[in-house]
């Protein structure tokens, strides 16, 4: 199995310009997770999906943030618009039936925001 | 506000060495506790988690659970230079909220 995939890896914007983070979850796992990590205030679960329905959004930071699931091979996490404290790595996992111990991570994506 | 706290470290061992790296919650209603190992660079990884009050072994890992105290730890033992990574303690509470509580995270130096 590839994995969890991540795009881009590498995302560098201006401030105010919409931002898109792109997610494949591995292939019949039900449940996906949005994480952000920066040196301040470390790893957060920003939202999670179980069955393409979004369970949990509590950790979204602010309405500039949105997450969709359309199907279960693909998820969107959107921020617009972006701010200079939006830089972090964002993370996406999934899991079979939203198990934490079950949770594998994608490589991320590190987002700059000028 | 729930906390997970970490000794950030860096907690520097020799190889072969046990190292111990410890993690305290605020929230006495925690319920799950996991430990997750992040080599620089890369994403999370989950190594060990538990439950119940008391040891779960699993080869060389250890997770030790005291809910009274509130703490729980992880036990490396003969510890190698490929287990130097960053180690985060995570705590969930299962009724209510589903959302995980992560710690900083210790950063583990093990040297030849």
């Amino acid at each position: 199995d590839a994995g969890v995939i991540q795009s881009p890896r590498h995302e560098v914007t201006e401030m105010g310009q919409e931002v898109t983070l792109r997610c494949k979850p591995i292939s019949g796992h039900n449940s996906l997770f949005w994480y952000r990590q920066t040196m301040m205030r470390g790893l957060e679960l920003l939202i999670y999906f179980n069955n393409n329905v979004p369970i949990d959004d509590s950790g979204m930071p602010e309405d500039r943030f949105s997450a969709k699931m359309p199907n279960a091979s693909f998820s969107t996490l959107k921020i617009q618009p972006s701010e200079p404290r939006d830089s972090a790595v964002y993370f996406c996992a999934s899991s079979l039936r939203g198990g934490w111990d079950t949770q594998y991570f994608g490589p991320g994506t590190r987002l700059t925001v000028l | 506000q729930k906390e997970v706290e970490q000794n950030s470290g860096p907690l520097s061992v020799p190889e072969g060495a046990i190292a111990s790296l410890n993690c305290t919650y605020s929230d006495r209603g925690s319920q799950s506790f996991f430990w997750y190992r992040q080599y620089s660079g890369k994403s999370p990884e989950l190594i060990m988690s538990i439950y119940s009050n008391g040891d779960k072994e699993d080869g060389r890992f250890t997770a030790q659970l005291n809910k009274a105290s509130q703490y729980v730890s992880l036990l490396i033992r003969d510890s190698q230079p490929s287990d130097s990574a960053t180690y985060l303690c995570a705590v969930t509470i299962l009724e209510g909220s589903y959302i995980p509580t992560f710690g900083r995270g210790t950063s583990l130096i093990v040297h030849p």
